[in-house]
């Protein structure tokens, strides 16, 4: 009963690298999230998908691009790293108006 | 779009103390309401929710209130233990959108 799965779950950058952050869930969840948390700042959304085939810019989706491979899958790519996105990375899914159900995060760091 | 403000942003109570987070909303059509609680070094995870059509609901230790004419719900948690220490978010969402407004989120300490 895996949920939400999230890999890496750490990763350390340098400037202009590229990386992408894999999501998956086995609830049959029809929408993905990607947000961010940052000390004080809470969850802001970066990307989110309705369903599957459908993509959609978030309160911050500079610096980043989204793609929903099939249901389950929903990956992160940043395309040239910058300091500005060190941060801590969570994947959720839910169906409906129903509760999220959020992965265990990914904690990456940009030098 | 909608606002969800959470307060406070701390709280410290003694083991047995209740503590209380209260979040107000800014869309009336908003009909759903979670509580997360987010423990160090994990996702945050679902606690107890509530929707429009019910004023409260408990779950053993915890109840949530919701007054739609305010705009506002409130956690409660009684006999609070060492394990309650986390950071608790509130959200408001509606049917038809599929995304969530997120309070800030509260950072509970509970000291033996």
């Amino acid at each position: 009963n895996a949920g939400v799965t999230q890999t890496p779950k750490f990763q350390v950058l340098k400037t202009g690298q590229s990386m992408t952050l894999q999501c998956a869930q086995d609830m049959n969840h029809n929408s993905m999230y990607w947000y961010r948390q940052d000390p004080g700042m809470g969850l802001r959304l970066i990307y989110y998908s309705a369903s599957e085939g459908t993509t959609d810019k978030g309160e911050v989706p500079n610096g980043y691009n989204v793609s929903r491979l099939n249901k389950r899958e929903f990956s992160l790519r940043l395309e040239s790293a910058a300091p500005s996105q060190t941060s801590v990375y969570f994947c959720a899914s839910t169906s409906g108006n129903q509760p999220q159900h959020f992965g265990d995060g990914t904690r990456l760091s940009i030098l | 779009g909608e606002n969800v403000e959470q307060h406070p942003s701390t709280l410290s109570v003694q083991e047995g103390d209740s503590a209380v987070i209260k979040c107000t909303y800014s869309d009336s059509a908003s009909n759903y309401f979670p509580w997360y609680k987010q423990e160090l070094g994990k996702g945050p995870q679902l606690i107890i929710d509530i929707r429009s059509n019910v004023g409260e609901k408990k779950d053993q230790r915890i109840a949530v209130t919701l007054n739609k004419t305010a705009k506002h719900f409130s956690l409660h948690i009684t006999e609070t233990q060492p394990e309650d220490s986390a950071v608790y978010f509130c959200a408001a969402s509606r049917g038809g959108s599929y995304i969530p407004t997120f309070g800030r989120g509260t950072s509970l300490i509970v000291h033996p």
